[in-house]
């Protein structure tokens, strides 16, 4: 299993430019998630997905767009870059059905900066 | 609204040093507690967890254990090593699945 992975792993933007950050997973996972990581703030959801054609927000999701059109990949959209969304974008996945103690999957993260 | 409140680092000890990186959380019910382990340039692993009060959680010397009177999920290493060094996460994830992460913990182990 490859497990969760993401690409690019790096990425240069300019304002206002727009991109789609890849995630995928071969685990079979219901649940998918994208977090972007900042000095000093933790992780932060920015959308979340608990199967296909379901998807839903997080605690940051203005500036992005997500879909689910399968179970194994769970794409982010930049709409239009801003030097704010300069962050490092963690996608994960885990198994759904209520259990609250699955563990997250994460993939090796994206490193955005928006000049 | 939930929330994990972690120790501020970043952490410095010498190689066989102990290790208590604290954290105490907020949340209405009875949540899972993990510990995460993010490695240089790397993703965030699993490194332990524990789904109810009292159960002890523990991976690689590391443990931890579920106090729900103190709200606490303290992690613990008797003796630390170089590959140690690493930002460390705790976080809870609710019975509705969703998950909060504290801010994170960076610990240097020096030889």
């Amino acid at each position: 299993n490859a497990g969760v992975t993401q690409t690019p792993k790096f990425q240069v933007l300019k304002t206002g430019q727009s991109m789609t950050l890849q995630c995928a997973q071969d685990m079979n996972h219901e649940y998918m998630s994208w977090y972007r990581q900042d000095p000093g703030m933790g992780l932060r959801l920015i959308h979340y997905s608990v199967g296909a054609g379901i998807t839903d927000q997080g605690e940051v999701p203005n500036g992005y767009n997500v879909s689910r059109s399968t179970t194994e990949d769970f794409p982010l959209r930049l709409l239009s870059a801003a030097p704010s969304q300069t962050s490092v974008y963690f996608c994960a996945s885990r198994l759904e059905g209520g259990r609250s103690y699955n563990e997250q999957f994460f993939g090796p993260g994206t490193r955005l900066t928006v000049l | 609204g939930n929330s994990v409140t972690q120790m501020e680092g970043p952490v410095t000890l010498s190689e066989e040093a102990f290790l208590t990186i604290n954290c105490t959380y907020t949340a209405t019910g009875y949540p899972s507690l993990f510990w995460y382990v993010q490695y240089p340039g790397e993703g965030l692993q699993l490194l332990l967890k524990a789904t109810k009060a009292d159960d002890k959680g523990s991976n690689k010397g590391f443990e931890a254990t579920y106090r729900k009177e103190t709200t606490s999920f303290h992690l613990e290493k008797g003796s630390v090593q170089v590959s140690d060094s690493a930002v460390y996460f705790c976080a809870l994830m609710t019975n509705a699945g969703k998950s909060t992460f504290g801010d994170g913990t960076t610990l240097t182990v020096k030889p």
